[in-house]
């Protein structure tokens, strides 16, 4: 069964510091998407991606985050200057794109990011 | 006002008995689903079920069946002969309009877990 991709499982990175997280989704899917969870908190949306554009972003994706498609298979979040509260787990999704409400999203299994 | 509420920090029950996982839900728009997920510790997302507005039955997927009820906005997870594997976090999950491709609200989830 196809799957989302998302590399590393668990990163570790000091406050300040720039990472990005990697995200293979399924390759005939047409959206695209972050959210996180704050540990024991419920999953959070952060954005949306379609058509090589950010489709929706929520309060939380501030101008410290960014998503691109660099090469037409990998989809990157970005967060510039890490804080101690980005600590979550973020998960990647993507969607066909079919127009039934039926279908949900195929997560990723997650990243860990430590921000220390 | 919280889209998705789930009351049930925890819940507790015998291997082979059936549990109920509470889920109550708040929108305007007449076009929603209802998504149940499951994450075990590794932290996964697992989809279990979903239930759409205008689906006249109780969606079923195996062991797991969804209780709708429309009119008190609730779509509560039934898990019949609960086994050891059962034993993760549960999350509800509202999308809504018609499009599949909007973002999902998630509740704050409820934690299983099955005694032997």
């Amino acid at each position: 069964e196809p799957e989302v991709t998302q590399t590393p499982s668990h990163q570790v990175t000091q406050m300040g510091q720039e990472v990005i997280l990697r995200c293979v989704p399924i390759s005939n899917h047409l959206y695209f998407y972050w959210y996180r969870q704050i540990l024991g908190q419920k999953v959070e949306f952060l954005v949306s991606f379609y058509n090589n554009e950010i489709s929706e972003k929520s309060e939380i994706f501030d101008d410290q985050f960014s998503v691109e498609r660099p090469d037409g298979s990998n989809f990157t979040l970005k967060i510039r200057s890490t804080k101690l509260e980005d600590s979550a787990m973020y998960f990647c999704a993507s969607m066909t794109g079919h127009s039934l409400l039926y279908y949900g999203y195929t997560f990723g299994s997650g990243t860990r990011l430590t921000v220390v | 006002a919280q889209k998705i509420t789930q009351t049930q920090p925890g819940m507790f029950v015998q291997e082979k008995e059936a549990v109920t996982l509470d889920c109550t839900y708040d929108t305007s728009d007449p076009s929603y689903g209802l998504f149940w997920y499951k994450q075990p510790s590794s932290g996964e997302m697992i989809f279990l079920i979903y239930q759409g507005s205008y689906d006249q039955q109780n969606a079923t997927e195996g062991r797991y069946s969804l209780n709708f009820q429309k009119a008190r906005k609730s779509a509560n997870l039934v898990i019949s002969a609960s086994q050891l594997g059962d034993s993760a976090m549960y999350f509800c999950a509202m999308r809504e309009g018609v499009y599949n491709f909007n973002k999902f609200y998630f509740g704050s989830g409820t934690k299983l877990n099955v005694k032997p």
